[in-house]
């Protein structure tokens, strides 16, 4: 079966840096994305990982580890407009578009 | 500009009758799905199509029907919704390949009374 992890909430200050991890357990890997989810809105692309590492984009970074079933998000300078959902999703099929998706961390910036 | 659309965005609806929610994109994307999410289960895919006239299940199809007739089209049929499927429905899009990402539609949310 399939399975990701990620906390349910965080909470973190404007300006400041947080980590949203997530661990996977699936039959198959073919990468790794995460998304951003604002209240009462679709989705929006944020990263893709495949090798192990870490791949910056702007304020987002996002770290893979493969051996251990482990990604996280690393967002810096936090901003309020950064409250979002964050949703960890994961490509395990054999040859398609098939993503298995987290049930997402609820992030809070506070003043 | 590139989008997915969904209709109608909001439904309410009664036991039985039949529905239909559309879902179209103008990027010439093979692949199409269709996801429900719900408080605590996070998203979940109902349906999937690699390409025209090829449509699979995902995990959670029951109660669901899909067709893909034109690259562009992917609805999704609910012939005699129940309760259960009140729900906030995602269509997304995307090149086929599994390193290609989702771009998803702006969301249906369905409640059956």
């Amino acid at each position: 079966g399939q399975n990701i992890d990620q906390p349910t909430e965080m909470t973190a200050t404007e300006g400041a840096i947080v980590q949203i991890n997530c661990t996977y357990q699936t039959s198959g890997f073919n990468g790794l994305f995460w998304y951003q989810q604002h209240a009462g809105e679709a989705p929006t692309f944020l990263s893709y990982n495949v090798l192990d590492g870490l791949e910056e984009k702007g304020r987002f970074s996002s770290f893979l580890s493969r051996s251990k079933g482990y990604s996280y998000l690393l967002l810096k300078e936090l901003q309020m407009k950064d409250s979002a959902s964050y949703l960890c999703a994961v490509n395990s099929a054999g040859g398609g578009n098939k993503l298995t998706f987290g049930t997402g961390t609820q992030l809070k910036v506070e003043l | 500009e590139a989008q997915v659309t969904q209709n109608p965005r909001y439904l309410i609806t009664v036991t039985g009758k039949k529905l239909t929610v559309t879902c179209s994109q103008n990027m010439n994307h093979e692949y199409m799905s269709w996801y429900r999410q719900d408080p605590g289960l996070g998203l979940r895919q109902i349906y999937y199509s690699m390409n025209v006239e090829v449509t699979d299940k995902g995990d959670v199809p029951e109660g669901y029907k899909v067709s893909r007739k034109e690259k562009r089209n992917f609805p999704l049929i609910l012939e005699s919704p129940s309760p259960n499927q009140t729900s906030l429905y995602f269509c997304a899009s995307g090149l086929a390949g599994i390193r290609q990402t989702q771009y998803f539609g702006p969301g249906t949310r369905l409640l059956v009374l």
